[in-house]
């Protein structure tokens, strides 16, 4: 079992539709949660860092559920710039540092 | 407000040449990384250093050898190319979030 899994996608959606992405890790010592989106041929950017009481950026909503080792991130209104991949990234520590893995990534398309 | 810098950003090279990757951050960040992302592989971790003067292996260092240079740089080396390194090469700083820079295109025929 891969240790970040998401939604294989992808996903194509109408712009102002709401989209949720899902992502399960199996390290139960994992201690940080982020989700990045990645564009065609760029590097991947932090998009937000999701906290065990959730948060929310703009449109943007982050859920972390330690007991099930699940994270979600919610899109509403979705605009035709949301169209990345979005990856799931999980920490933990690590003998020298903390030890990021990242999940394979889910595509999202907003059509118009 | 440079971030995280990497050269070059394109490279095409012959079986068996070598080439350093070059990666530099201003963000006075302890840590460093250095990935590689394949298709349907996800973002893949090659070589870290938790701090200047250190270095340690991640999941896929065979073939590559790295260097801190100090705390602004941190550089990956491919000794003998082969086709199997035909990847995107990124270069990441920071101890909590972290920041990437732009990746290199390599290509090895």
């Amino acid at each position: 079992r891969k240790e970040v899994e998401q939604d294989p996608g992808p996903f194509n959606v109408p712009e102002g539709a709401t989209v949720a992405f899902n992502c399960t890790y199996s390290n139960s010592a994992s201690q940080s949660f982020f989700w990045y989106r990645q564009d065609c041929r760029k590097e991947p950017k932090l998009l937000m860092s999701v906290y065990s009481s959730g948060n929310e950026d703009g449109r943007f909503t982050a859920q972390l559920n330690r007991a099930s080792q699940y994270i979600s991130l919610l899109i509403r209104d979705s605009k035709l710039s949301d169209s990345a991949t979005y990856l799931c990234v999980v920490s933990s520590p690590g003998p020298y540092g903390q030890n990021f893995v990242f999940g394979p990534g889910t595509r999202l398309s907003v059509l118009p | 407000n440079a971030g995280v810098t990497q050269t070059p950003k394109f490279q095409v090279l012959k079986t068996g040449q070598s080439m350093t990757l070059q990666c530099a951050q201003d963000m006075n960040h302890n840590s460093m990384y250095w990935y590689r992302q394949d298709p349907g592989m996800g973002l893949r971790l090659i070589y870290y250093s938790a701090s200047e003067g250190t270095t340690d292996k991640g999941e896929v260092p065979n073939g590559y050898n790295v260097s801190r240079l100090n705390k602004r740089e941190f550089s990956l080396r491919l000794e003998s190319a082969a086709p199997s390194q035909t990847s995107v090469y990124f270069c990441a700083s920071g101890e909590y979030e972290q920041y990437f820079g732009p990746g290199t295109r390599l290509t090895v025929t």
